[in-house]
């Protein structure tokens, strides 16, 4: 089944760590985003990728960061920068620019102690 | 930049009863799509319905309509028989059409609940 994929559902990780959330989809989809989405609030963007090897910062690129090595990868980490990275984070894809709408994974919630 | 405003956070319905949730816009293009997506308690997001803005009629999906007034830059969702299943968050997003670099704006959501 064609669809995006993330891993871990469940994160945990100590201040001062980075952590990289993982987001891989099999839809052959050109654009992929990830999303930070915490209580109480819509979806903000983090990064996008419109193609391989380019990736562009969204509203709060602070404190993370992206590679797009291969189109069905986009790896997001989360650095000790971040000043409150716990949060449930949601990756996305869609076929690019039209109207097309993005696909969304599972997400991962990231607590950090 | 463009914003999406849902003025509604929380909203209830009877089930088999109808519920219309509101969503405005601040946009100065004139062409672009919109959306509603649902995530229910899974956190799953769902696309809902979609909205070219260069068409005149309202999208329909099954239970789910729209009422898109471009002049008034309103994409209400209207959701008749309501189900159990209904109850989640539910989110108006838009994209531009003519921007490649601009991406979806997403609303902050209004959560609905679905009283048996």
């Amino acid at each position: 089944d064609g669809g995006i994929t993330q891993s871990p559902k469940y994160l945990f990780r100590k201040e001062g760590q980075n952590v990289t959330l993982s987001c891989e989809q099999n839809l052959n989809h050109d654009a992929m985003y990830w999303y930070r989405q915490d209580p109480g609030q819509g979806l903000r963007l983090i990064y996008y990728s419109q193609i391989v090897n380019d990736f562009q910062k969204g509203d709060i690129a602070e404190g993370y960061s992206v590679s797009r090595e291969k189109k069905e990868s986009f790896p997001l980490t989360v650095t000790s920068a971040q000043k409150n990275p716990t949060a449930f984070y949601l990756c996305a894809s869609s076929k690019g620019q039209g109207a097309y709408e993005q696909y969304f994974g599972p997400g991962t919630r990231l607590t950090v102690t | 930049a463009q914003t999406v405003t849902q003025s509604q956070p929380e909203m209830s319905v009877q089930e088999a009863e109808t519920v219309t949730l509101s969503c405005t816009y601040d946009t100065s293009e004139s062409d672009y799509y919109l959306f509603w997506y649902k995530q229910p308690p899974s956190r799953q997001m769902i696309l809902v319905i979609r909205q070219e803005a260069y068409k005149q009629q309202n999208a329909t999906e099954n239970r789910f309509s729209v009422n898109f007034q471009k002049a008034a830059k309103s994409f209400s969702l209207k959701i008749s028989d309501s189900q159990l299943g209904d109850a989640a968050m539910y989110f108006c997003a838009y994209r531009s059409a003519n921007n490649y670099g601009q991406n979806f704006v997403f609303g902050p959501g209004t959560r609905l609940s679905v009283l048996p």
